[in-house]
């Protein structure tokens, strides 16, 4: 099945400086992944989303790369801003049983400091 | 985007006892999914619930201790059964999106429960 590796387990940046998360997954079938924000408290919000067939993805001062080849895909903060500060998880989705199935990678507890 | 609905938000918990979380979709949805998030950690899927079939369970995960039902194609309901302080976790609902967008997957708020 798929496994969805995340790096690193925490960042910690100054404000105005760009962050970077970068996963991994096995299987090669997967064609799907997004990656969510979950701040303190809350639940896990869709922040953006890659598909297969796109190299790269970009909304405002956040974006997406995958590449197939190597099964990564990475997300790119610019310019981050304290309120970026949260829980940062990788997903990749591979069709199993009939169904899409969500796989997460572990995290990434992102700081960002003033 | 659907709007997912979980009740109850937060719940304290005796151990030994049994909750019922609820989760409404504001449209019918083929597939929806239970997810559990322990404490600083990542989420983990439960099972996956299909109207009128046995819910499909992930392993680590059986259905005496996490029943499921889901009799119409806009809720379901999770129970956690004999519930200990290892049971402590956010409990997510999430169904996936329409057509229009493709694989798309939304949480609900989330049911916080704590067993003491």
């Amino acid at each position: 099945g798929e496994n969805v590796e995340q790096h690193p387990s925490t960042l910690s940046v100054q404000e105005g400086d760009s962050a970077v998360i970068k996963c991994t997954y096995s299987d090669s079938a997967s064609n799907y992944f997004p990656w969510y924000k979950q701040e303190l408290g809350k639940r896990p919000q869709l922040i953006i989303d890659i598909r297969s067939n796109v190299g790269e993805k970009k909304d405002q001062r956040i974006a997406v790369t995958l590449n197939k080849t190597a099964k990564h895909f990475s997300l790119h903060i610019t310019e981050t801003q304290p309120e970026d500060s949260a829980v940062y998880f990788c997903a990749a989705v591979a069709l199993s049983g009939g169904y899409n199935k969500l796989i997460f990678g572990a995290g990434t507890r992102l700081a960002v400091h003033p | 985007s659907a709007v997912i609905s979980q009740k109850p938000s937060r719940d304290i918990c005796q151990r030994g006892t049994s909750l019922t979380i609820q989760c409404q979709v504001d449209s019918q949805v083929t597939m929806m999914f239970w997810y559990r998030q322990q404490p600083g950690q990542s989420l983990t899927l439960i099972a996956t619930a299909n109207q009128g079939s046995e819910a499909t369970y992930e392993s680590g995960f059986v259905i005496d201790k996490f029943p499921i039902s889901r009799p119409n194609l806009t809720f379901s309901t999770l129970t956690v059964s004999n519930m200990s302080p290892e049971d402590s976790s956010i409990y997510l609902c999430s169904v996936e999106g329409d057509r229009g967008s493709g694989n798309t997957i939304y949480f609900g708020e989330g049911s916080w429960l704590t067993v003491v």
